[in-house]
């Protein structure tokens, strides 16, 4: 079955203690983006991948990094995470030059105290 | 700047009612354009997507939507509402194949 699989799906952590969302995927997509959903915001791009070890800054990258060492995976890494980063988190994939849309994962709230 | 645009934050209709959901694009070509649902709790779940051709594209759960060049438009519609519907939409356009634009989404509430 295609999936995208994040973890975790809850997350509650205190500030400044560096954390680690993971995203998988299996339907060897190129592409792979992060999201924060916020109320009254929409979804924003944090970052994304077109390919391994290949990425780039989206619309709110700050107090944000990613890596793309492995084409399944593409963890978002918050190395000093404050409050404004309490915010619902999506990972989504795509096979790039498909205009198929993306197929996201099921999200990670986190709350950051 | 590519944008979308969803006027409307929250709608409430009756169950079986007929349901129209508002999304304008900013966009100098003919983008990619995208509807999704978001149940509570849940990821965001492709409903429809209009890449050229027929204008009037059909998606799952009995949704439908019309591109419309003149006016930058692409409403989500359903003849028949069902409790089941309730959930949040978002509209997306897509300048090109590897990055998406979200509105900000409608919440839609169903009374029975």
């Amino acid at each position: 079955e295609a999936q995208v699989t994040q973890n975790p799906r809850y997350l509650i952590t205190v500030t400044g203690k560096k954390l680690t969302v993971t995203c998988s995927q299996n339907m060897n997509h190129e592409y792979m983006s992060w999201y924060r959903q916020d109320p009254g915001l929409g979804l924003r791009q944090i970052y994304y991948s077109m390919n391994v070890e290949v990425t780039d800054k989206g619309d709110v990258p700050e107090g944000y990094k990613v890596s793309r060492k492995e084409k399944r995976n593409f963890p978002l890494i918050l190395e000093s995470p404050s409050p404004n980063q309490t915010s619902l988190y999506f990972c989504a994939t795509m096979r790039s030059g498909v205009p198929y849309g993306y197929t996201f994962g099921s999200g990670t709230r986190l709350t950051v105290v | 700047a590519q944008s979308v645009t969803q006027p409307d934050i929250h709608i409430t209709v009756s169950e079986g009612a007929s349901l129209e959901l508002r999304c304008n694009y900013s966009y100098g070509a003919t983008p990619y354009l995208f509807w999704y649902v978001q149940s509570p709790g849940q990821g965001l779940q492709l409903l429809l997507k209009y890449f050229s051709g027929d204008t009037l594209v059909q998606g799952i759960k009995g949704f439908e939507a019309e591109f419309k060049r003149s006016q930058s438009s692409f409403n989500l519609r359903k003849p028949s509402v069902h409790w089941s519907d309730a959930a949040e939409y978002f509209c997306a356009v897509g300048p090109d194949t590897d990055k998406l634009i979200f509105g900000t989404g409608t919440r839609l509430q169903v009374f029975p």
